[in-house]
């Protein structure tokens, strides 16, 4: 079965710092991954995702991810944090189970942003 | 601009009672999953469906949750009878599963509030 880690559940940078939040993946096939961001009180919005074309993926608000195989890793990074990025990140992994697909979520990590 | 909506947004009820939330996916797609949010157990998934029919309901309490899609256009997840423990937030999500889930789509979720 398909997994995602993620390392840290929270994480606080300062304004402008670079963010980067880290999910390692687990999957005996090459797999679909994806990079969800939950603002307080709103559902889940798609931040970008990576089903096997190019490693490096650009995502929305200036984040982008990169896929790495040999490190089974798929950490998300920004190279300036805003105030507006606080957040709750969830790293996914798309699962086959047999007779339909569903999204495998990690556990989340809270990116706190400070002045 | 297509999304999947629930209702209610927020619902207070009192212990014993009959609770539905109800979700509307986006057109064309034939997945829909439903999900529990707390602050300790975070993101939990309770049953998903696949062209109508249920697929997998492990995630959910079988004494009291129940699930069901009456057609394409509504699936419903009714707690019957509400205890305080089910407080949470209860997100719906619907994809298109050709093989493999590309995107999933999350609605704004309903907060239930049992006293």
């Amino acid at each position: 079965a398909q997994s995602v880690t993620q390392l840290g559940s929270h994480v606080s940078v300062s304004e402008g710092a670079l963010v980067l939040l880290r999910c390692n993946y687990s999957s005996s096939v090459p797999p679909y991954l994806f990079w969800y961001v939950q603002y307080p009180n709103q559902g889940l919005q798609l931040l970008l995702k990576y089903t096997s074309a190019a490693t490096l993926v650009k995502g929305i608000n200036g984040f982008e991810a990169e896929f790495k195989k040999s490190e089974t890793s798929f950490h998300l990074t920004k190279p300036s944090a805003h105030m507006s990025d606080a957040a709750e990140y969830f790293c996914a992994v798309s699962e086959y189970t047999g007779t339909a697909s569903k999204l495998t979520f990690g556990t989340g990590t809270r990116l706190q942003v400070t002045l | 601009d297509a999304r999947v909506t629930q209702t209610p947004r927020d619902k207070v009820t009192e212990m014993g009672q009959e609770v539905t939330m109800r979700c509307q996916p986006i057109l064309g797609h034939n997945t829909v999953f439903w999900y529990r949010q707390t602050m300790m157990q975070g993101l939990e998934l309770l049953a998903y469906f696949r062209n109508r029919a249920p697929l997998d309901d492990s995630g959910m309490p079988k004494d009291r949750f129940s699930a069901e899609m009456p057609d394409a256009t509504l699936a419903t997840l009714k707690i019957q009878p509400s205890e305080p423990r089910d407080s949470a937030v209860y997100f719906c999500a619907s994809a298109r599963d050709t093989g493999w889930i590309d995107e999933q789509f999350f609605g704004p979720g309903t907060r239930l509030t049992v006293l």
